[in-house]
């Protein structure tokens, strides 16, 4: 079955510290992929996503992630995090011209120290 | 219109109460979802609805029955539920899946449901 799995669970950083979180899946055919975010008490936002062309894609706020093919890996970067960061990040993966469906990661939760 | 809205914001329920939530966009698309989230945890998907008709149902139990009336609007109809059952229900929207598409999602603010 079709999978994907954040490493980090929990995160603590300073402000200005660069962040980076993992993010696998597993399935072999065309996937698109995206990085949700959930601010404290809001509701999940884009953050960004990849769907072809440059396998380096830049979001919202500074945000950005690079899909390695030969990895299965699609993880989230910024260079210098802000107290306004701390959210619960969620990797997602849809399966090219099948269902529906998306299926989430487990989630990161990002605490950012002012 | 990028939006998907969600009503009520919170409801507070007995067992034996029956309600219905509610959800709208009018972004044109036509798959529509309905998620359980609790606590720090990940969204669990329920129920999918493609072009108004239901296509995946990931084992919910039967006292939650999703409806979608129109190509703008999903319910989802609760009766004798659990105190379980407390989550934040979130309704989400894509284009649905067709060749050389894609379905990022665009999720409503949801409704916080406590069961009593």
């Amino acid at each position: 079955a079709q999978s994907v799995s954040q490493h980090n669970h929990h995160v603590i950083l300073s402000e200005a510290a660069s962040l980076e979180l993992g993010c696998n899946y597993s399935y072999g055919g065309t996937v698109n992929l995206f990085w949700y975010v959930q601010y404290p008490g809001q509701h999940l936002q884009l953050l960004l996503k990849y769907f072809s062309g440059d396998p380096l894609v830049k979001g919202i706020k500074g945000f950005e992630a690079e899909f390695i093919k030969s990895k299965f890996s699609f993880n989230l970067r910024k260079p210098s995090v802000q107290w306004s960061d701390t959210a619960e990040y969620f990797c997602a993966v849809s399966l090219m011209n099948r269902d529906d469906k998306i299926i989430f990661g487990k989630g990161t939760r990002l605490h950012i120290l002012p | 219109d990028t939006e998907v809205t969600q009503t009520p914001k919170h409801l507070v329920m007995g067992m034996t109460n029956k309600k219905s939530l509610k959800c709208e966009q009018h972004m044109g698309h036509r798959a529509m979802y309905w998620y359980k989230q609790k606590a720090k945890k990940p969204p669990e998907l329920m129920f999918v609805y493609s072009y108004e008709k239901l296509s995946i149902n990931e084992s919910v139990p039967s006292r939650f029955s999703p409806e979608c009336p129109n190509s703008s609007l999903l319910n989802l109809h609760l009766h004798a539920l659990q105190p379980e059952d407390s989550a934040l229900y979130l309704c989400a929207s894509s284009q649905a899946v067709r060749p050389g598409s894609y379905n990022e999602q665009f999720f409503g603010p949801g409704t916080r449901l406590t069961v009593l």
